[in-house]
């Protein structure tokens, strides 16, 4: 089955410790983006690529770092620097554009849920 | 930065009953889509609506969008428990959506059995 696997499901970080979120795709996408959500909050795009070897900054980059280095892979490393890191992260890749029955629709990963003790 | 907003923040119904959400949005779209995430899971795709339509349906689901009030909404008819979840609006510019989609808060509709 084609999807986006997110690992780990959860993950308990302490203060000053750099973590880093996986994210897989089997869907043959471009796009590849991370999203963060606060409870009770929208999403809000941290990174993204278009492509391999490029990514953009999203509104909430800061303390947040990421690679993209495979199609299928694109990791996000959560810095120390990241004042407020608890969050729930969300991956999503997109199909081509220029498939017009799939275009600008994202396919999202089960997500991860990260816990600053 | 967030563009849609939609509304109610929570809604509560009975079994049975229809649920309708409203999403604004602030600049000029490509399309509209309405995503589905139950708690503590990723967001699902439920249906997309480009610029130049005025309304889709897709089975219980129906989506108006009116570019004039720069406004959606989302109607749910024949409520089922499972239809519990949050529901967010997304837009995509008119320029094209290669940072992804603009979400809103969501609307967290809760359907009482």
């Amino acid at each position: 089955d084609g999807g986006i696997t997110q690992s780990p499901k959860y993950l308990f970080r302490k203060e000053g410790q750099n973590v880093t979120l996986s994210c897989e795709q089997n869907l043959n996408h471009d796009a590849m983006y991370w999203y963060r959500q606060d409870p009770g909050q929208g999403l809000r795009l941290i990174y993204y690529s278009q492509i391999v070897n490029d990514f953009q900054k999203g509104d909430i980059a800061e303390g947040y770092s990421v690679s993209r280095e495979k199609k299928e892979s694109f990791p996000l490393t959560v810095t120390s620097a990241q004042k407020n890191p608890t969050a729930f992260y969300l991956c999503a890749s997109r199909a081509p554009t220029g498939v017009s029955s799939g275009a600008n629709v994202l396919t999202f990963g089960a997500g991860s849920r990260l816990t600053v003790l | 930065s967030q563009q849609g907003e939609e509304d109610p923040q929570a809604l509560s119904i009975q079994e049975g009953e229809n649920a309708t959400m409203n999403c604004s949005y602030k600049t000029s779209i490509n399309n509209l889509q309405w995503y589905r995430q139950n708690s503590g899971r990723g967001l699902v795709h439920l249906i997309l609506i480009r610029s130049n339509e005025r309304e889709k349906h897709s089975g219980r689901l129906r989506v108006t969008l009116d570019t004039s009030k720069k406004s959606s909404s989302l109607l749910i008819t024949a409520s089922r428990a499972a239809d519990t979840a949050s529901y967010f609006c997304a837009t995509v510019p008119s320029g094209g959506g290669a940072d992804g989609l603009t979400f809103g808060k969501g609307t967290h509709l809760i359907i009482q059995p």
